[in-house]
């Protein structure tokens, strides 16, 4: 089945600098991609995603880049703030089920 | 928009009751909902699949008689955790899947359930 790997497994940054988090899958049937933030004792809440036809998509701050040859995908926010401290999921969906990766703890220093 | 509700938030019981964890999506209506099981600072891993008005599919090792799912309707789920042990203690989460989008999949606030 579908094993999707995720690092740093931690991640300190100072604040305003950018935070990169990458991800691999092994399932080239995978074909959606999307980031996860949670809170402490809360639900994740979607914050970016991509599909298998785009190589790259940006929402302000945030942005994930996709590369389906090397199956790999990547998490980019720039101008980091406190707010953003959190773990953040990646997932591969293949056949309609999403695979989390292990998460990764932000942590933004101020 | 894209609003999941989970009920309750938190609950505790005692080894050998059963509990019942209630997901709604407000705002959609969800022919498929999703249900997570979370362990203290690991990952999200899916328990099963439930689709509106149809049996739920289980993952690989889940007890489908222990876990007790059941999509009545379009915005109703529920996860039922029979003969409750400690060892179910855990963050459960749902999730649901708009019928008009076949990709995203928006999450609850998550039940904490601890098994005394």
């Amino acid at each position: 089945g579908e094993n999707v790997e995720q690092h740093p497994s931690t991640l300190s940054v100072q604040e305003g600098d950018s935070a990169v988090i990458k991800c691999t899958y092994s399932d080239s049937a995978s074909n959606y991609f999307p980031w996860y933030k949670q809170e402490l004792g809360k639900g994740p809440q979607l914050i970016i995603d991509i599909r298998s036809n785009v190589g790259e998509k940006k929402d302000q701050r945030i942005a994930v880049t996709l590369n389906k040859t090397a199956k790999h995908f990547s998490l980019h926010i720039t101008e980091t703030q406190p707010e953003d401290s959190a773990v953040y999921f990646c997932a591969a969906s293949v056949w309609n089920k999403l695979v989390f990766g292990a998460g990764t703890i932000l942590r933004v220093k101020s | 928009g894209a609003v999941v509700s989970q009920h309750p938030s938190w609950v505790i019981c005692k080894s050998g009751t059963s509990v019942k964890i209630e997901c709604r999506s407000l705002d959609f209506q969800a022919t498929t909902m999703f249900w997570y099981r979370q362990f203290p600072k690991q990952s999200l891993m899916l328990m099963a699949t439930s689709n509106e008005g149809s049996k739920a599919t289980y993952e690989q090792g889940v007890e489908k008689d222990k876990f007790l799912i059941n999509h009545a309707s379009l915005t109703l789920s529920t996860l039922t955790v029979t003969s409750a042990h400690p060892e179910d203690s855990s963050f459960y989460i749902c999730s649901a899947r708009d019928r008009a989008s076949p990709y995203e999949q928006y999450f609850g606030p998550g039940t904490r359930l601890t098994v005394t």
